[in-house]
């Protein structure tokens, strides 16, 4: 199986101040079609999962311009331009190159400070 | 705008079962990719296993095999998950999460969750 490694696993943040968050995997996410098969999730507190970054770098619907997903390979990162308190909650990277199973990072809390 | 509704919360002794449904709205159905998600205490999200009814395929994560069943019943558009020989770490918020776009890989609509309590 594929392994997700994420870091930091806490991440306190001021709001308007940016944030990044790093997601490796143990074997390559890029697809011979040029896809990185590397998707984002965000569970704020209280709800269930939502979608924010499909296919490394594709913004889900609705999601703002702040959050940008990029990397390739084996190197992911999820970038926040400026942090909002709306953002808070857990972030977590999940593999789809090699399934099954899909596989997910241990998660990262983001909190404000 | 695709709807998932799972059922609501249960609590079960040690050894017992446990079915958990999740009833969707909008879009088709049988197309979609349904996946079954876990969050324990303290834990990360964890995939169990993915049905397509369609194709009636399904996959399952090694840690399950044996012991979780997928099922989908197309007349009313809901899938199903049963969780047998229960332990206390099966204690877990469960999700359904669809791929509703034929053949893409990410989650794009959720459960709202069904907590599963595994006590005696």
């Amino acid at each position: 199986d594929i392994v997700m490694t994420q870091s930091p696993l806490s991440l306190p943040v001021t709001p308007g101040e940016p944030a990044s968050i790093s997601c490796r995997s143990s074997e390559s996410l890029l697809h011979s079609n040029g896809y990185n098969f590397l998707h984002w999730y965000l569970q704020k507190p209280g709800q269930s999962p939502q979608l924010l970054i499909s296919l490394g770098s594709n913004r889900a619907s609705g999601v703002p311009d702040r959050f940008t997903g990029s990397g390739s390979g084996t190197d992911f990162t999820l970038k926040i331009s400026r942090v909002e308190a709306e953002d808070v909650g857990v972030y977590y990277c999940m593999q789809a190159r090699q399934t099954p199973p899909y596989t997910f990072g241990q998660g990262t809390r983001l909190e404000i400070k | 705008q695709v709807q998932l509704v799972q059922s609501a919360a249960e609590v079960k002794k040690p050894g017992s079962s446990v079915r958990v449904s999740c009833k969707t709205s909008g879009g088709t159905f049988s197309t979609y990719g349904i996946n079954w998600v876990r969050l324990a205490p303290g834990q990360g999200l964890e995939w169990m296993g993915r049905i397509i009814p369609i194709i009636d395929i399904t996959n399952y994560a090694q840690k399950f095999q044996g012991r979780v069943t997928l099922t989908a019943d197309r007349s009313t558009n809901t899938a199903y998950m049963d969780l047998r020989s229960l332990t206390s770490d099966d204690t877990a918020m469960y999700y359904c999460a669809t791929q509703t776009i034929v053949g893409s890989t990410q989650f794009d609509y959720w459960g709202q969750g069904t907590l599963v309590t595994v006590s005696s």
